[in-house]
């Protein structure tokens, strides 16, 4: 049972044209985070909401942009994505500030022609 | 910063072998997880492990924690094909942010 969902999988937009991927959870968990990962790197995190609560990472650049409507859903927007954004973005959740397991999506791959 | 590396980068075995890689990390821990990557595909959590605790199992995986060492091991015994993966770890230091790892890389060889 899929328990964080991203879609799509695979995004391919031009240089410059905006671009949403989004992430919905079954879990009801109160934090989600997006991250960013390269290849053969660590995860990055951009941003993390805890309920509607959110907070930035400080080199996270202005281009990112989150939103949370819902518990349920949150959406990564890039506004003018260059070629250093290609990349895997992960969306995890996490029951709680007490909790300590995060539960990963299955990414979304970025391209940026 | 909870920012640590692990080793070796890059880690390639036959099957039925034992894997071991390592975390180290420079401040003091809460708990460190141990995640595994497969190639395209999202994290998935393996094993918690608190700072209170020294060794813990799940299946084929063994993980060791030495606080005195800033350091923590994952083993898998008798590895498989199956278990080429990327394999992080993310050490959580009293915030809910844990920070990863750059992961050891795994090819178990059929």
């Amino acid at each position: 049972d899929a328990m964080v969902i991203q879609n799509p999988r695979y995004q391919v937009t031009q240089f410059g044209k905006p671009v949403t991927l989004s992430c919905s959870q079954t879990l009801n968990h109160n934090v989600m985070y997006w991250y960013q990962q390269k290849s053969s790197q660590a995860p990055k995190l951009l941003f993390h909401y805890y309920d509607k609560d959110f907070n930035n990472e400080a080199d996270t650049p202005d281009n990112f942009q989150s939103r949370r409507p819902n518990t349920s859903f949150c959406f990564l927007d890039i506004r003018s994505p260059g070629l250093g954004d290609a990349a895997m973005y992960l969306c995890a959740t996490r029951r709680d500030t007490i909790s300590d397991t995060q539960y990963f999506g299955p990414g979304t791959r970025l391209t940026v022609l | 910063s909870q920012q640590g590396e692990e080793d070796p980068q890059a880690l390639s075995i036959q099957e039925g072998e034992n894997a071991t890689m390592n975390c180290s990390y420079k401040t003091s821990i809460n708990n460190l997880q141990w995640y595994r990557q497969n190639s395209g595909r999202g994290l998935v959590h393996l094993i918690l492990i608190r700072s209170n605790e020294r060794e813990k199992h799940s299946g084929r995986l063994r993980v060791t924690l030495d606080t005195s060492k800033k350091s923590s091991s994952l083993l898998i015994t008798a590895s498989r094909a199956a278990d080429t993966a990327s394999y992080f770890c993310a050490r959580s230091g009293g915030s809910y942010i844990p920070t990863f790892g750059r992961g050891t890389s795994l090819i178990v060889h059929p």
